[in-house]
């Protein structure tokens, strides 16, 4: 079964500062795949960034880029230049190759400080 | 990307009446939908996978009698609350995965928050 571990219930960064949300997940397979999603007060869920387990390099989407240590079973997720619209909930989630349902991380929320 | 669309978004309902959410996919077909609950400042928990065509699969912990799914279409799947209690009451949202992703993200609706009074 996969797992996955958010263990930062709560985190907050100054406006335009760096941050670094922690993911560690577990999986038998060796085929998945690895997300974080943004969920604001609208509760909309919001891909923020993917990561196939088979890549190397780590994903980056703006000031949105990932730290993936596949051997350590670590996916964290860095934020640069804090903005105050980034403040919401990120999960993180996992999922097997095939149709199958992501498994989400309890989550962490960031406040982001003017 | 893929849009999924879910109504309605608020409902309130009384206690022993039965609530009926709709989950669809507007713009591709998705055999497959995936419904989530959420409590507050909680995690996504998945109750259900719905297959069209087919019967539901529940998780463990789920009462399919209390929430009965139905996928009669490949754009559309709902959720039924039956008997709904106060204890029903939280934010369902659906997903599906888009058509021909490889990446395996799912893109959800935007919700539903059912409160039972």
């Amino acid at each position: 079964a996969q797992t996955v571990t958010q263990s930062q219930p709560e985190m907050s960064v100054q406006e335009a500062e760096t941050v670094t949300l922690s993911c560690t997940y577990d999986t038998s397979e060796s085929d998945y795949y690895l997300f974080w999603y943004k969920q604001p007060p609208s509760r909309q869920m919001i891909l923020v960034i993917r990561q196939e387990a088979y890549k190397q390099q780590n994903a980056t989407e703006n000031r949105f880029s990932v730290n993936f240590q596949k051997a350590a079973k670590s996916f964290s997720l860095k934020i640069s230049d804090s903005q105050l619209g980034d403040a919401a909930m990120y999960f993180c989630a996992s999922v097997n190759s095939g149709n199958t349902p992501l498994v989400f991380g309890k989550g962490t929320r960031l406040s982001v400080i003017a | 990307g893929a849009v999924v669309s879910q109504h309605p978004s608020r409902v309130i309902c009384k206690s022993g009446t039965s609530v009926k959410i709709e989950c669809r996919s507007l713009d591709f077909q998705a055999t497959t939908m995936f419904w989530y609950r959420q409590f507050p400042k909680q995690s996504l928990m998945l109750m259900a996978t719905s297959n069209e065509g087919s019967k539901a699969t529940y998780e463990q912990g789920v009462e399919k009698d209390k929430f009965l799914i139905n996928h009669a279409s490949l754009t559309l799947s709902t959720l039924t609350v039956t008997s709904a209690h106060p204890e029903d009451s939280s934010f369902y949202i659906c997903s599906a995965r888009g058509p021909g992703t490889s990446a395996g993200e799912l893109f959800f609706g935007e919700g539903s928050r059912l409160t039972v009074l």
